[in-house]
C-alpha cells in the first residue's frame, strides 16, 4: 500500500514563526500536493509538484512556499505563521503516469497558530 | 468561482436505507470524477471515480452516477451503515495532460443512524 506520512499529526506555532511541514511518500511517485482543509470551505489547492525542484501555484498560495529537493520528499513552509493560516493542512501524491489517477493522502496536520 | 459544488453541508439517513450524495460542476472541461471519504483526524481515502465517457460505475455497495448534460453526478450507497457516517468530498480534474489535478467540493458529513 503507498504511505504517505507527515511528521506531526499536531503543532500549535506562535504569530510571525517560520513553520515547516513535512511529507514523505513511499511509492516513488512522481506528483505531490498540499492542501488545507477548512469547515465549509472543503479541500483547497496551495501547490503541488510534478517533479523534483519543480512547484506550482495551487488556488491559495499566498503566504507559503515548498521545497522539493528530493523525488519522495514535499515540505510547505509557512515563512511567517498568521491565525488565518490554522487549519487541517493535508499533503498527497499520485503516481503522474495516468490521467486522472487518484491521489493518495497522509493523515494531516491540525496546525494551529496562536 | 467555486467549480465542484456540493451544496448540501449535511446528510442523515437510517441504517439499512439508500444514502444520495449530491454534486454539481461548471467547468466542461472537467471529464474524470472521484469521490472521497474522510473520518475525522484521517486524511481521505478513495472510494470511487468515473469517466466522463461512462454514466455509470459500481463497486459493491458504493454506485456513481454522472449526468454530463446536466453537469451532475450523485454517489449512491445502499445499504448504508453506521460505518459510513464521514464526510464525502466530490472531486473533478480536467485531463489535459499526464499530470492532472483535482478539484474539490466543501464535502457532504453523512450521518448513517442505527
Amino acid at each position: 500500500d503507498v504511505k504517505v506520512t507527515q511528521s506531526s499529526r499536531y503543532l500549535v506555532k506562535r504569530t510571525g514563526e517560520k513553520v515547516f511541514l513535512e511529507c514523505v511518500q513511499d511509492m516513488d511517485h512522481e506528483n505531490m500536493f498540499w492542501y488545507r482543509q477548512d469547515p465549509g470551505l472543503g479541500l483547497r489547492l496551495i501547490y503541488f509538484s510534478y517533479d523534483v525542484k519543480m512547484k506550482e501555484k495551487g488556488d491559495i498560495p499566498e503566504g507559503y512556499s515548498v521545497s522539493r529537493e528530493k523525488k519522495e520528499r514535499f515540505s510547505l513552509i509557512l515563512e511567517s505563521a498568521s491565525t488565518n493560516q490554522t487549519s487541517m493542512y493535508l499533503c498527497a501524491s499520485s503516481p503522474g503516469q495516468d490521467k486522472g489517477e487518484k491521489l493518495f493522502f497522509g493523515s494531516g496536520t491540525q496546525l494551529s497558530v496562536l | 468561482d467555486q467549480q465542484v459544488k456540493q451544496n448540501s453541508p449535511s446528510l442523515s439517513v437510517q441504517e439499512g436505507r439508500i444514502s444520495i450524495l449530491n454534486c454539481d460542476y461548471t467547468n466542461s472541461m472537467f471529464d474524470y470524477f472521484l469521490w472521497y471519504k474522510k473520518y475525522p483526524a484521517e486524511g481521505p481515502t478513495f472510494l470511487i471515480s468515473i469517466s466522463s465517457i461512462k454514466d455509470k460505475n459500481e463497486d459493491g455497495r458504493f454506485t456513481v452516477f454522472l449526468n454530463k448534460s446536466a453537469k451532475h453526478l450523485s454517489l449512491h450507497i445502499v445499504p448504508s451503515q453506521p460505518g459510513d457516517s464521514a464526510v464525502y468530498f466530490c472531486a473533478a480534474s480536467a485531463q489535459t495532460g499526464a499530470n492532472s489535478k483535482l478539484t474539490f467540493g466543501k464535502g457532504i458529513t453523512l450521518s448513517v443512524r442505527p
